[in-house]
C-alpha cells in the first residue's frame, strides 16, 4: 500500500512569490494534516481538513491556506513568501476525524531567498 | 494550551546501556500522548501509543498522569536505535486530532 505523498519534493521561491505543495493521502484515508517544521522551531501544527472541510487550523497568519479535494489530496498554499517561511512541510494523513494516528509524508522543503 | 516539552536536544548512550528519554506535558484534559520516531533519511513514523501500552523494538513509554510524563525507555540500547525521536499530544480540546509536538531528542548509540 503506497504510503502518504507529496510534491514536489523541493521549492525555491523568491519573498513575495506563492508556493503550491501538495499532498496526497493514503488510499481511504478521509482526513489530511500540514506540519511546519522550521529549523529551531520542531513541528508545528498548520492544518487539518477532512471531508472536504477545514476542521482546524494552527497559529498561521491567513496568508496559510488550503483546500482538500474530493479525492481527499490536499493542497497548501503559502501567499505573500516571507523569508521565515522556509521550512520542511510535512504532511499526515489518518483514516478519518476519529482516528488518532497519523501517517506522515517524506515533506517538501521549502526555501523562499 | 497544550504543551510538551522534551528537555534533551541530544542524547549518547554506549551499545547495550539503557535508554530513557524524557517527554513531559501539559495539558487540562485527558490526553492522547504518543512517541514518532525518524531514522536516517526515512519519514516520520509513530512508534508508540500510549493507550496501546505495546513494547515495540523493545522500546515502552508509561503515562505518568501525577508528574505529567511520557518517558520512553528501553533496557538495551542498540546501534539501530540512533534516530531523532519527537514526543506528541493529541486532544480533544486542542480541537480535533492534532499533533503537539515537542522539540525532539536526537538519541546517538555509540559501539
Amino acid at each position: 500500500e503506497a504510503g502518504v505523498t507529496q510534491s514536489p519534493t523541493h521549492l525555491i521561491k523568491t519573498r513575495g512569490q506563492q508556493a503550491t505543495l501538495r499532498c496526497s493521502p493514503i488510499s481511504g484515508h478521509t482526513s489530511v494534516y500540514w506540519y511546519q517544521q522550521a529549523l529551531g522551531l520542531g513541528l508545528q501544527f498548520l492544518l487539518w481538513y477532512d471531508e472536504g472541510e477545514e476542521r482546524n487550523r494552527g497559529n498561521f497568519p491567513p496568508r496559510f491556506s488550503g483546500r482538500q479535494f474530493p479525492n481527499y489530496s490536499s493542497e497548501l498554499n503559502v501567499n505573500a513568501l516571507e523569508l521565515e517561511d522556509s521550512a520542511l512541510y510535512l504532511c499526515a494523513s489518518s483514516l478519518d476525524r476519529a482516528a488518532y494516528e497519523q501517517y506522515f509524508g517524506p515533506g517538501t522543503r521549502l526555501t523562499v531567498t | 494550551a497544550q504543551r510538551v516539552t522534551q528537555p534533551e536536544k541530544l542524547l549518547s548512550v554506549f551499545k547495550g546501556a539503557p535508554v530513557e528519554l524524557k517527554c513531559n506535558y501539559s495539558y487540562s484534559g485527558s490526553p492522547e500522548l504518543f512517541w514518532y520516531v525518524q531514522y536516517s533519511r526515512q519519514r516520520l513514523q509513530l512508534l508508540l501509543r500510549h493507550i496501546s501500552r505495546e513494547s515495540i523494538k523493545g522500546f515502552t513509554a508509561d503515562l505518568n498522569k501525577g508528574e505529567t510524563s511520557f518517558h520512553l525507555k528501553k533496557p538495551f540500547a542498540q546501534e539501530e536505535d540512533s534516530a531523532m525521536y519527537y514526543c506528541a499530544l493529541s486532544g480533544a480540546a486542542g480541537g480535533g486530532n492534532k499533533l503537539t509536538f515537542g522539540t525532539g531528542t536526537q538519541l546517538k548509540v555509540e559501539l
